[in-house]
C-alpha cells in the first residue's frame, strides 16, 4: 500500500493561534487527498476533499475560513486550522487516493492537536 | 443523507469468544464497502467488499456484504486481546471520487 506521512504528530498551541497540518503522499502522486476529524471515542468525520490546483470540498456544517486547505503539489495537502480554540482539539486524520485505485485510501498516521 | 450505522457500539467478550459486528448503509450510487480497524492512530484496512453473498477472510476475520439487506458483518473468532481496537465500517458513497462515508465504530474490548 502507499505510505502517507503527516506532520506534526502532536501539537499543543494556545487559544487564538493558527496551526498548519502537512499530509505528505511519499511514494505516489495524488490528486485527490481528504481531511478527516475524529473526536474521542467517535468516528471519523469527513471535512474535506482536497483536491490539486483547485479549490478543496467542504462537507455541510465545515466552515471553510477557518480550516484552510491548500493542495498546491501531487504529494502535498496542507490544513490549516485558524485562530484554534479548545473545541478544536481533536485528531485530524489525511487520507489519500490514488487515482485508478478503485476506492482504496491510504490513511496517514494522523495530528492530535491539543488548544489550550 | 448517505449514512453508515454500526451495531453494537461497544462490546467486552473474553479470549476465545466469537464476535460479530454489524454495518448497514444508505448510501446513494454505493460502489463498495470497507471494514478498518483502527487502535491508537489511523485506521488500518482490513476488507473492501463489492459483490454480495461472497466471503472474504484474512486469518480469524471474515466478512460478508448483503447488497440485499444494505448490509455487512465482520466476524472475529478465537478474539485475542490484541483484537481491541475500534472497528469501522465505511462505504463508497459516489462516483469516483473516493469519498467514503464512516458509521461510528465498534468498541471491542478482549479480555484476558
Amino acid at each position: 500500500g502507499a505510505v502517507v506521512s503527516q506532520h506534526p504528530s502532536r501539537v499543543i498551541c494556545k487559544s487564538g493561534t493558527s496551526v498548519k497540518i502537512e499530509c505528505r503522499s511519499l511514494d505516489f502522486q495524488a490528486t485527490t487527498m481528504f481531511w478527516y476529524r475524529q473526536f474521542p471515542k467517535q468516528s471519523l468525520m469527513l471535512m474535506a476533499t482536497s483536491n490539486e490546483g483547485s479549490k478543496a470540498t467542504y462537507e455541510q456544517g465545515v466552515e471553510k475560513d477557518k480550516f484552510l486547505i491548500n493542495h498546491a503539489s501531487l504529494t502535498l495537502s496542507t490544513l490549516t486550522v485558524t485562530s484554534a480554540h479548545p473545541e478544536d482539539s481533536s485528531f485530524y486524520i489525511c487520507s489519500v487516493y490514488p487515482a485508478g485505485s478503485y476506492n482504496e485510501q491510504f490513511f496517514g498516521p494522523g495530528t492530535r492537536l491539543t488548544v489550550l | 443523507e448517505d449514512k453508515v450505522v454500526q451495531s453494537p457500539l461497544s462490546l467486552v467478550v473474553h479470549e476465545g469468544d466469537t464476535v460479530t459486528l454489524n454495518c448497514s448503509y444508505e448510501v446513494t450510487n454505493f460502489r463498495s464497502l470497507l471494514w478498518y480497524k483502527q487502535e491508537k492512530k489511523a485506521p488500518t484496512f482490513l476488507f473492501m467488499l463489492t459483490s454480495s453473498g461472497i466471503e472474504k477472510k484474512s486469518g480469524r476475520l471474515s466478512s460478508i456484504l448483503d447488497k440485499k439487506e444494505l448490509s455487512s458483518i465482520l466476524n472475529i473468532t478465537a478474539t485475542q486481546t490484541g483484537d481491541s481496537a475500534i472497528y469501522l465500517c465505511a462505504a463508497w458513497a459516489s462516483g469516483n471520487t473516493g469519498k467514503l462515508i464512516f458509521g461510528q465504530g465498534t468498541t471491542l474490548q478482549v479480555k484476558p
